[in-house]
């Protein structure tokens, strides 16, 4: 049973350029949520995807965009790159409903923003 | 205010030993969740436990426990024989509302366990 599972592991971009991040949930989740960790803090919540939609969205500005596909997968993207962005992102897939605490995390993407 | 608080930067175990990660929240909403993680230096945040702010009992998972005082705001984590491979950070978080009010998560700024050989 395959877990969450992200793409690329590594990613290097300059100041201004555009980036997309993507994410396979664990097997049988239906909602991908993406968070931001920058270094010797704890993540940040960008935004939740559920049935192709955004649901919640956390405190990022517009340059941060999602998309979610039918088969559950989700891209994170990311426009006018800052060197403040450069973080490790971190997918989390989960199940709605009564079990939706059972919330799984991929090994993240980290992006250098030079 | 902070949601989540975590007022131990570092600590430091003996291996075998228990040891006790802080956390404390901040949250007017009746029905909430507390997560705590491990993240190992590879990246990944690893699920340890959940409490439920409705559940009469604290939480266990093996060597893990959650002292969840309601009245206090605290779930402090509860590692029991401390092994080397718990050195890692370890992260609380909140998620509040029900079920279906979405899964965000509020992180605090996480604890770095050092386990002593």
């Amino acid at each position: 049973d395959a877990g969450v599972t992200q793409s690329p592991t590594h990613l290097i971009k300059t100041r201004g350029q555009q980036v997309t991040l993507r994410c396979s949930p664990k097997s049988g989740h239906d909602t991908v949520s993406w968070y931001q960790q920058a270094l010797g803090q704890g993540p940040q919540f960008i935004f939740q995807y559920y049935e192709e939609e955004e649901r919640q969205r956390g405190n990022f500005p517009d340059r941060f965009s999602g998309h979610q596909f039918p088969n559950y997968s989700s891209e994170l993207n990311v426009n006018a790159l800052l060197l403040g962005d450069s973080a490790l992102y971190l997918c989390a897939s989960s199940l709605r409903g009564p079990r939706t605490y059972e919330q799984y995390f991929g090994p993240g993407t980290r992006l250098t923003v030079t | 205010a902070q949601k989540i608080t975590q007022t131990q930067p570092g600590m430091f175990v003996q291996e075998k030993e228990a040891v006790t990660l802080d956390c404390t929240y901040d949250t007017s909403d009746p029905s909430y969740g507390l997560f705590w993680y491990k993240q190992p230096s590879s990246g990944e945040m690893i699920f340890l436990i959940y409490q439920g702010s409705y559940d009469q009992q604290n939480a266990t998972e093996g060597r893990y426990s959650l002292n969840f005082q309601k009245a206090r705001k605290s779930a402090n984590l509860v590692i029991s024989a401390s092994q080397l491979g718990d050195s890692a950070m370890y992260f609380c978080a909140m998620r509040e509302g029900g079920n279906n009010a979405g899964n965000m998560l509020t992180f605090g700024g996480g604890t770095r366990l050092m386990v002593k050989p």
